[in-house]
């Protein structure tokens, strides 16, 4: 089975430009979320989804970051306009339920993003 | 509010020797999980091993275990014969009310664990 796939897995733009990260959840996950990583903040959730549905989206950092899951099998990160301090490594995970076991969320690969 | 604390953010261990990464956390929820992920130098997240708050055993997984004191309120991962390849970031994390469509998981701000030859 193919794990959660991201991409693209590096981005480098400059500023002001508009960025779309993609994600493919595990088939069968009914939760998708979306993670930012940097040093100085360490991992943020940004936002999750059960069932396309957004669910808590407090973590977005402001209006020019945006995420959409039109189906089960697909997720989008936008940033627009992009700006230099949206630098960081962006994972995408998902997890099948929420009881026991399956309380593990499998993690995709991550997109490098740099904005000059 | 629910809350991870890993109190190192580096440890330098022997090859062999069993190392214990700490953690702490925080929430009013009597019902959540546990878990420790691991980040090689590559990037990538891998899932370690899982404690539900009513599990009455540790959670073992080959050289990983979990002491899981919930009086305290620790969840320290211990690994065994520590080998080389184990030497990367290690994040604990926390989710409340597993049980619930609204819940989220949280991260602590992770250890950096080398291994010495």
């Amino acid at each position: 089975d193919a794990g959660v796939i991201q991409s693209p897995r590096h981005e480098v733009t400059e500023m002001g430009q508009e960025v779309t990260l993609r994600c493919k959840p595990i088939s069968g996950h009914d939760y998708l979320f979306w993670y930012r990583q940097t040093m100085m903040r360490g991992l943020e959730l940004l936002i999750y989804f059960n069932n396309n549905v957004p669910i808590d989206d407090s973590g977005m950092p402001e209006d020019r970051f945006s995420a959409k899951m039109p189906n089960a099998s697909f997720s989008t990160l936008k940033i627009q306009p992009s700006e230099p301090r949206d630098s960081a490594v962006y994972f995408c995970a998902s997890s099948p339920g929420t009881s026991g076991s399956n309380n593990e969320q499998f993690f995709g690969p991550g997109t490098r993003l740099t904005v000059l | 509010a629910q809350k991870i604390t890993q109190t190192q953010p580096g440890m330098f261990v022997q090859e062999k020797e069993a190392v214990t990464l700490d953690c702490t956390y925080d929430t009013s929820d009597p019902s959540y999980g546990l878990f420790w992920y691991k980040q090689p130098s590559s990037g990538e997240m891998i899932f370690l091993i899982y404690q539900g708050s009513y599990d009455q055993q540790n959670a073992t997984e080959g050289r990983y275990s979990l002491n899981f004191q919930k009086a305290r309120k620790s969840a320290n991962l211990v690994i065994s014969a520590s080998q080389l390849g184990d030497s990367a970031m290690y994040f604990c994390a926390m989710r409340e009310s597993p049980y619930s469509s609204a819940s989220k998981i949280i991260f602590g701000s992770g250890t950096r664990l080398s291994i010495r030859p």
